[in-house]
């Protein structure tokens, strides 16, 4: 079965900052990655995704992130971030098939501060 | 507009009572998923339907019932054998069930009076 961490509860990091929070899964074959955000009392929306092909993905919102499969990583990075990004953010893995099998990290929560 | 609503945004259920929530989308979408999200804790599957009339339990369906009679329609049930229902239920659908993008609703946050 797959599982993810998300090493980080909290991060804090000033506007106009760099931002990278660290997702590593375990599974045995090649994952799907995904990286979903959720606004305080909402839905998730969906960043970005990794299927196969490059291992740098471009996503929504200034996002990117990078399959590393020696590291077993998949981190999220933002070159600048901006107030509005605060947020709660969750990387999940599949197995492949439908989403039923997906397996969600317990979440890094991102503080701008000004 | 096209998506999924929760309804309501807020519930509350007193002992030994069966509550009901509503999630409903208009996207066409084919299958459909409940999730239970506790603070610092992932998302959690609970139910989940790939096709009408057919539902199948996730990893933590104990205490919870569902139904799918309608395309668009996915209620999910809160039984009194739930010990522990104090959470925010979040609805998700997607075109096939395969690897796509999952839509999410807005959620509905269920408290123990």
């Amino acid at each position: 079965a797959q599982s993810v961490t998300q090493p980080d509860i909290h991060i804090t990091v000033s506007e106009g900052a760099s931002l990278e929070l660290r997702c590593n899964y375990s599974y045995g074959a090649t994952p799907y990655l995904f990286w979903y955000v959720q606004s305080p009392g909402q839905g998730l929306q969906l960043l970005l995704k990794y299927f196969s092909g490059d291992t740098l993905v471009q996503g929504i919102k200034g996002f990117e992130a990078e399959f590393k499969r020696s590291q077993s990583s998949f981190n999220l990075r933002k070159p600048s971030v901006h107030w509005s990004d605060a947020a709660e953010y969750f990387c999940a893995v599949g197995a492949g098939g439908g989403a039923d099998g997906l397996t969600f990290g317990k979440g890094t929560h991102l503080i701008i501060q000004p | 507009d096209g998506g999924i609503t929760q309804s309501p945004k807020y519930l509350f259920r007193k002992e030994g009572q069966n509550v009901t929530l509503s999630c409903e989308q208009n996207l066409n979408h084919d299958a459909m998923y409940w999730y239970r999200q506790d603070p610092g804790q992932g998302l959690r599957l609970i139910y989940y339907s790939q096709i009408v009339n057919d539902f199948q339990k996730g990893d933590i369906a104990e205490g919870y019932s569902v139904s799918r009679e309608k395309k668009e329609s996915f209620p999910l049930t809160v039984t009194s054998a739930q010990k522990n229902p104090t959470a925010f239920y979040l609805c998700a659908s997607n075109p096939t069930g395969f690897y796509e993008k999952l839509f999410f609703g807005s959620g509905t946050q269920l408290s123990v009076l």
